[in-house]
């Protein structure tokens, strides 16, 4: 069985740094790509960052270019979401899913929340 | 800035038929945006429905159908059910990036 869990969500003053994990099980983790999608309160979905399976492609949003490095260990079947310089419209639900070829997002976590408030 | 366009909400009734439709700023919609489809429920994950246009997964029930009409992108439910009552999302490939529409949200009455 896929699974997803997200967690290192919380509440962070703006201008601070959060770094969110994402523990994989259930599938061969190094064979994909996987992405972070988010939803802010009340919403709808913004894909946010991709990586490729082995990490040498990484592809952003604009609006998080510069501030988010997405990296992933598949030693340990981990997927993370470094966010640095947060401000108050990155607050949201941030879901990691998994990602093939044409047929993105098929698994996703429960999600983790960011909240950026002082 | 690329905007997909979806119908802010619909309304259908029980046993119904309902298109929803995904549109482009940049443009026809066409095989080479992999059009998928997502379901979300209130207070629930996301959830895959359709991809590259008209594939399902093995847990999309039937009744759901992709396809490309009109330039745009299009999810079919037919024979609607009370649960199909959710937010539905598409989503488009603008490589390398992708970019979901603004969701509609799909009542059963």
């Amino acid at each position: 069985e896929v699974q997803l869990v997200e967690s290192g969500g919380g509440l962070v003053q703006p201008g601070g740094s959060l770094r969110l994990s994402c523990a994989a099980s259930g599938f061969t983790f190094s064979t994909y790509w996987m992405s972070w999608v988010r939803q802010a309160p009340g919403k709808g979905l913004e894909w946010v960052a991709n990586i490729k399976e082995d990490g040498s492609e990484k592809y952003y949003v604009d609006s998080v270019k510069g501030r988010f490095t997405i990296s992933r260990d598949n030693a340990k079947n981990s997927l993370f979401l470094q966010m640095n310089s947060l401000r108050a419209e990155d607050t949201a639900v941030y879901y990691c899913a998994r990602d093939r070829f044409g047929s993105p997002h098929d698994y996703w976590g429960q999600g983790t929340l960011v909240t950026v408030s002082s | 800035q690329t905007v997909v366009t979806q119908e802010p909400s619909l309304t259908v009734s029980p046993g119904g038929t309902v298109t929803l439709t995904c549109a482009s700023s940049t443009g026809a919609v066409t095989s080479g945006y992999y059009p998928n489809w997502f379901q979300q429920k209130p207070g629930q994950t996301p959830r895959a429905l359709i991809y590259s246009t008209s594939n399902k997964h093995s847990w999309t029930p039937a009744r759901f159908s992709g396809s490309l009409f009109g330039g745009k992108a299009a999810l079919t439910l037919s024979g609607v059910q009370p649960e199909d009552e959710a937010d539905y999302y598409c989503l488009l490939y603008y490589g390398p990036n992708w970019v979901f529409g603004g969701g509609t949200k799909l009542t059963v009455l």
